[in-house]
């Protein structure tokens, strides 16, 4: 079973930032939390990763609270082609990446 | 920069036949992992190397799959006979280390008729 819970799906508008929440309450100290898309079709892209901090990269931002019970996936400027099924994952220390249904997110114009 | 390669993107085959899904990792990866894709399951992982040792096969389903990595920048995925229920998107990914982001290539779309 998947270790973490995300709402089915979310929209949001085109220009404005998507925040896709993620509960994880059973993580583990020594587990990251990583984030992929896949856009219908193509194979999952790898978005962003952290442990306790939170991160930025040219994609997104992650924010992870400080009891590590959830996150916060952050698309700042949301356009079109980011309509896509995002998924986070608790990846163990065996390397399992568990990719559970995620989050189906709509762009709308 | 290329990424994981996958062949051939679609095949359609009969049921009993035998199956053989290519990858080519990004070079310079060490690690190597398997999925399968389908509505029901979801994606689960098969199979993952290192430096071309298979490490974790607990997710193969069953005799019939077998998964081979002869060298750093080349596996296979083989199914021996193939059955209906294998029926899938299959996913291979590689990545710098084990403990590294994966990049996924874009699938092999498998149908046994």
């Amino acid at each position: 079973d998947a270790k973490t819970t995300q709402p089915t799906s979310m929209d949001c508008a085109e220009g404005r930032a998507a925040n896709l929440p993620c509960n994880h309450s059973t993580i583990s100290g020594n587990e990251y939390v990583y984030w992929y898309r896949q856009i219908h079709s193509q194979g999952p892209q790898y978005i962003i990763h952290g442990l306790k901090n939170n991160e930025t990269n040219e994609m997104a931002s992650l924010i992870i609270t400080e009891d590590r019970k959830s996150s916060t996936l952050i698309l700042p400027h949301a356009t079109l082609r980011d309509t896509a099924v995002y998924y986070c994952i608790v990846r163990e220390p065996n390397n399992d990446m568990r990719f559970g249904a995620g989050t189906r997110l709509t762009v709308k114009p | 920069d290329a990424g994981v390669i996958q062949s051939p993107r679609h095949e359609v085959t009969e049921m009993g036949q035998e199956v053989t899904l290519r990858c080519k990792p990004i070079s310079g990866h060490n690690s190597l992992f398997w999925y399968r894709q389908t509505m029901m399951r979801g994606l689960e992982l098969l199979i993952y190397f290192n430096n071309n040792v298979p490490i974790d096969d607990s997710g193969m389903p069953e005799d019939r799959f077998s998964a081979k990595m002869p060298n750093a920048s080349f596996s296979t995925l083989k199914i021996q006979p193939s059955e209906p229920r294998d029926s899938a998107v299959y996913f291979c990914a590689s990545s710098l280390f084990d403990n590294q982001p994966q990049h996924f290539g874009d699938g092999t779309r498998l149908s046994i008729l």
